[in-house]
């Protein structure tokens, strides 16, 4: 079973309007949650990331939503920009000293951002 | 360098052919990650390396993968009597034993076509 699901492959927005990627995960014990954001022919590059003892993290642009009850976090940015189109990842840790073992990461949301 | 370095940038191998992919971490990061993404599809993790203990092989998808790392830098992914379905952008990261508050970096990636 899929420890981390993004439900949508692809999300289309207009330019100037706002995105809103979703993640939901399947282990309570994660309490520490990455979005890594992918460019065509590049590594992914880490975009942003929350605590479990926080229920939203915002970084410029981009804001991210953490609802532990539902074991659901979003990724919102806005306003959405061109140079945002790419593959977003989801991927929730474990925040404690010492080996955290492998790292998952959802499918991913394919952005397009129209001009 | 300062970042993960990876390669080949690009092979292109004949079906039944043996292929060795290598990454260097950055310097001082003892956990170590392989994933691939294929065409359409998410990160899928591979293999991991955390210092000296044993590797997480959950992720290798059949006996033809295999994975070292050589005096806890350097690390060789091998892929013998490649299939097309081998096809992928492989993609190495690495990270600082505890990683949730420094995140993980990936090298650009190696890109596999088995024709």
């Amino acid at each position: 079973d899929q420890q981390v699901k993004q439900n949508s492959p692809s999300l289309s927005v207009q330019e100037g309007r706002i995105s809103i990627l979703n993640c939901d995960y399947t282990n309570s014990m994660f309490d520490y949650f990455l979005w890594y954001k992918k460019y065509p022919a590049e590594g992914p590059t880490f975009l942003i990331s929350i605590s479990s003892i926080k229920d939203k993290n915002e970084d410029g642009r981009f804001t991210v939503f953490l609802n532990k009850s539902a074991k659901h976090l979003s990724l919102h940015i806005v306003p959405s920009q061109p140079g945002d189109s790419a593959v977003y990842f989801c991927a929730p840790d474990f925040n404690y000293g010492g080996s955290q073992g492998n790292l998952i990461f959802g499918k991913g949301t394919k952005l397009s951002v129209k001009p | 360098g300062a970042g993960v370095s990876q390669s080949p940038s690009n092979k292109v191998t004949e079906k039944g052919k043996d292929v060795e992919l290598r990454c260097d971490p950055i310097s001082g990061h003892t956990a170590l990650y392989w994933y691939r993404q294929s065409l359409g599809q998410g990160l899928e993790f591979l293999i991991y390396f955390q210092g000296n203990s044993a590797p997480d092989k959950s992720g290798l998808p059949s006996d033809r993968f295999s994975a070292e790392r050589t005096g806890g830098s350097v690390s060789t992914l091998t892929i013998q009597r490649t299939q097309q379905e081998d096809s992928a952008v492989y993609l190495c990261a690495s990270s600082l034993e505890t990683r949730a508050t420094n995140t993980i970096y990936f090298g650009e990636g190696s890109w596999l076509t088995v024709v």
